[in-house]
């Protein structure tokens, strides 16, 4: 049974707009959110998180927002940028339990065209 | 270059064999985790491994096992290889707040 879910395989983009990914959970333990980003021959790199005190976070062109009741969180990135073309992995935990066991989706492949 | 260390980068071998995959965790991470990533599939929690300690278990397979050292490395250990064992394996440390540093991970091809 997957616990986080990322419905959209991928996603194409224009250069300059926005990108909106998409992950829904069914564990109401979890309460701490993240994204990593992932491009080919390389590792998982930490994005952005989000905690379930809050709905909304941001940084810089990467906003992350939490929806608690529908069990749903997105990653919005404007301008979206052709190097941004990578696979996004969205990740959940229940912060007060194992720490670091994170639950990820299957990922949403993001191609942005210049 | 998140600082964890994994090697092999590649590595091939043949059913039935067994192999063992090497991590670093970063400087002054105590925690170490082991995610599979097989094709179509999302990250596959393996295993955590807290200064020395088993501390959580996920989807691991019993021909599979992995053990932490003082230094603080850790070791996953594969055997009875099967086809379906072919995957990028990644190792990981955190933070306290809970993020994790991935290495580059180790491609296993079993053929």
């Amino acid at each position: 049974d997957q616990q986080v879910k990322q419905n959209s395989p991928s996603l194409s983009v224009q250069e300059g707009r926005i990108s909106i990914l998409n992950c829904d959970y069914t564990n109401s333990m979890f309460d701490y959110f993240l994204w990593y980003k992932k491009y080919p021959a390389e590792g998982p790199t930490f994005l952005i998180s989000i905690s379930s005190i809050k709905d909304k976070n941001e940084d810089g062109r990467f906003t992350v927002f939490l929806n608690k009741s529908a069990k749903h969180l997105s990653l919005h990135i404007v301008p979206s940028q052709p190097g941004d073309s990578a696979v996004y992995f969205c990740a959940a935990m229940n912060y007060g339990g194992s720490q670091g066991n994170l639950i990820f989706g299957k990922g949403t492949k993001l191609s942005v065209k210049p | 270059d998140s600082g964890v260390t994994q090697t092999p980068k590649h590595l091939i071998t043949a059913t039935g064999q067994r192999v063992t995959l090497r991590c670093s965790p970063r400087s002054g991470d105590l925690s170490v985790y082991w995610y599979q990533q097989s094709l179509d599939q999302g990250l596959q929690f393996l295993i955590q491994y807290y200064n020395g300690e088993e501390r959580a278990k996920g989807n691991i397979l019993e021909r599979f096992s992995a053990q932490q050292f003082p230094d603080l490395h850790s070791e996953l250990n594969l055997s009875s290889l099967e086809l379906g064992d072919s995957a990028l394996y990644f190792c990981a440390s955190s933070v306290p707040t809970g993020e994790l540093f991935f290495g580059e991970g180790s491609r296993l091809t079993v053929l």
